[in-house]
């Protein structure tokens, strides 16, 4: 079964702009979430979804950053207008189960995103 | 709140050295904790975990055991490979859906 796939695997754009992550999750999997990577703040949790709903955004920073799941096989994660501290890693991860005992995350490969 | 902090990197070892990756945490109650490892331009994948008190997780070579006394989850193992060169993250089940992340450790390992 395919992983998770994000695109695009890198990004580069000018401050202002706007930027559009995708991610198709696990077929199956009722879970997914979109983290963020920076050296400085490690990995931090933006939002996730559970069937299609979004349940927790509280990592979300500001109100620059969107996410959206129209469907159980699609999700994007937009940031509008973009500034140079965007620049991180984002990655989706999806889960079958809930996490703890019996769920494990499933990550892709992640977006790098360059904003100049 | 519930934190994981794990040893800082970067670790450097010679191939066949043994490995010891420090990781300890706070939280209510009893958390699961995991071990993910991130490989050159991967995502996470889980390594191992262990969802209660004293359980060991292996996986892989690798092993590490949920001591509550500690409040520790050190990831080991005995003889460590060019390939096991990467990024380590210790992690607890923090309720809900999320899971809490050290801020990883940078693994390289030379021949």
């Amino acid at each position: 079964d395919a992983g998770v796939i994000q695109s695009p695997r890198h990004e580069v754009t000018e401050m202002g702009q706007e930027v559009t992550l995708r991610c198709k999750p696990i077929s199956g999997h009722d879970y997914l979430f979109w983290y963020r990577q920076t050296m400085m703040r490690g990995l931090e949790l933006l939002i996730y979804f559970n069937n299609n709903v979004p349940i927790d955004d509280s990592g979300m920073p500001e109100d620059r950053f969107s996410a959206k799941m129209p469907n159980a096989s699609f999700s994007t994660l937009k940031i509008q207008p973009s500034e140079p501290r965007d620049s991180a890693v984002y990655f989706c991860a999806s889960s079958l189960a809930q996490l703890g005992r019996a769920g494990e995350l499933f990550f892709g490969e992640g977006s790098r995103l360059t904003v100049l | 709140g519930n934190s994981v902090t794990q040893m800082e990197g970067p670790v450097t070892l010679s191939e066949e050295a043994f490995l010891t990756i420090n990781c300890t945490y706070t939280a209510t109650g009893y958390p699961s904790l995991f071990w993910y490892v991130q490989y050159p331009g991967e995502g996470l994948q889980l390594l191992l975990k262990a969802t209660k008190a004293d359980d060991k997780g292996s996986n892989k070579g690798f092993e590490a055991t949920y001591r509550k006394e500690t409040t520790s989850f050190h990831l080991e193992k005995g003889s460590v490979q060019v390939s096991d060169s990467a990024v380590y993250f210790c992690a607890l089940h923090g309720g809900a859906q999320k899971l809490v992340f050290g801020q990883g450790t940078r693994l390289t390992i030379n021949p």
